[in-house]
C-alpha cells in the first residue's frame, strides 16, 4: 500500500540509550517531517525537511537529529533519550504546494 | 507566526445528534486550511481542506466545513453522527510552506 511507513511501531528505551526512528514514503512527496504528539499539546514539529539534501528545525528539536538520506527516506535520532522524549512520533510527507500531509501510523516511544 | 485554536477539547454528542468542531486561526493572509482525523491508536488521516473557490467543503463520509475569512473560522459540522465517528479532530493551516495545527478535539458519540 502507498503511504508512509514508519518503524518501530513500539519502543521502550532506558534513560541515556540512543535509537534511531525510520521512516519512509513512497509517494515521490518532496517535503518530509517529524512530529511528537502530547496529550493536551497537539503536535509540535521537530525537524522538517523541503526537499533532499536539506533539513531544518521545528519547534522541538533539542535532544534530536536527523538524515534525509534521499527523497524516500528521513529518520529521526536520539542520541540519549530522557523521560521528556516520552511521546509518540510521526512522520509526514507532502507534495510540493499546499496539498496537505500523509501521516504515518506513528512511533509509541516510552523511556524510562 | 500563525496560531490555530482549537477551543473545545473535548466533545461530547450523542449518536444522531449534530456536532460542530470549532477552529480559529489568527491571520487571514493567504491561508489553506485543512481537517484531519485521528482514530485511536492510528495516524492522522486528512478529513477535508479549503484551498480556493467554494467556502463550503465535504468530506465523503457527511462532515463539512465552511471558511470563514472575516471570522478566520474553519469549524467542521456534520448534521447527525454516527459512533463511527469517535476520535480526535485536528484543525490545521498551512501558511507560506508552514503547517500549523491545533491542539485537537477529542470528540465521543455516545450510544
Amino acid at each position: 500500500n502507498a503511504g508512509v511507513t514508519q518503524t518501530p511501531k513500539f519502543q521502550v528505551l532506558k534513560t541515556g540509550q540512543s535509537m534511531t526512528l525510520q521512516c519512509a514514503q513512497d509517494m515521490n512527496h518532496n517535503s518530509m517531517y517529524w512530529y511528537r504528539q502530547d496529550p493536551g499539546m497537539g503536535l509540535r514539529l521537530i525537524y522538517y525537511s523541503a526537499s533532499e539534501g536539506t533539513t531544518d528545525k521545528g519547534e522541538v528539536p533539542n535532544g534530536y537529529n536527523v538524515s534525509r538520506l534521499n527523497k524516500r527516506e528521513f529518520s529521526l535520532r536520539l542520541e540519549s533519550a530522557a523521560p521528556s522524549q516520552t511521546s509518540v512520533y510521526f512522520c509526514a510527507s507532502s507534495p510540493a504546494g499546499h496539498y496537505g500531509y500523509t501521516f504515518g501510523s506513528g512511533t509509541r516511544l516510552t523511556v524510562v | 507566526a500563525q496560531s490555530v485554536t482549537q477551543l473545545d477539547s473535548q466533545v461530547p454528542v450523542f449518536e444522531e445528534a449534530p456536532v460542530e468542531l470549532r477552529c480559529n486561526y489568527s491571520s487571514s493572509v493567504s491561508v489553506y486550511l485543512f481537517w484531519y482525523v485521528q482514530y485511536p491508536n492510528q495516524g492522522l488521516q486528512l478529513l477535508l481542506k479549503y484551498l480556493s473557490g467554494s467556502t463550503l467543503v465535504e468530506s465523503i463520509n457527511g462532515f463539512e466545513a465552511e471558511f470563514n475569512k472575516s471570522q478566520t473560522s474553519f469549524h467542521l459540522r456534520k448534521p447527525s453522527v454516527h459512533i463511527s465517528d469517535t476520535a480526535e479532530y485536528f484543525c490545521a493551516v498551512s501558511e507560506r510552506s508552514q503547517f500549523y495545527f491545533g491542539t485537537g478535539t477529542s470528540l465521543t458519540v455516545i450510544p
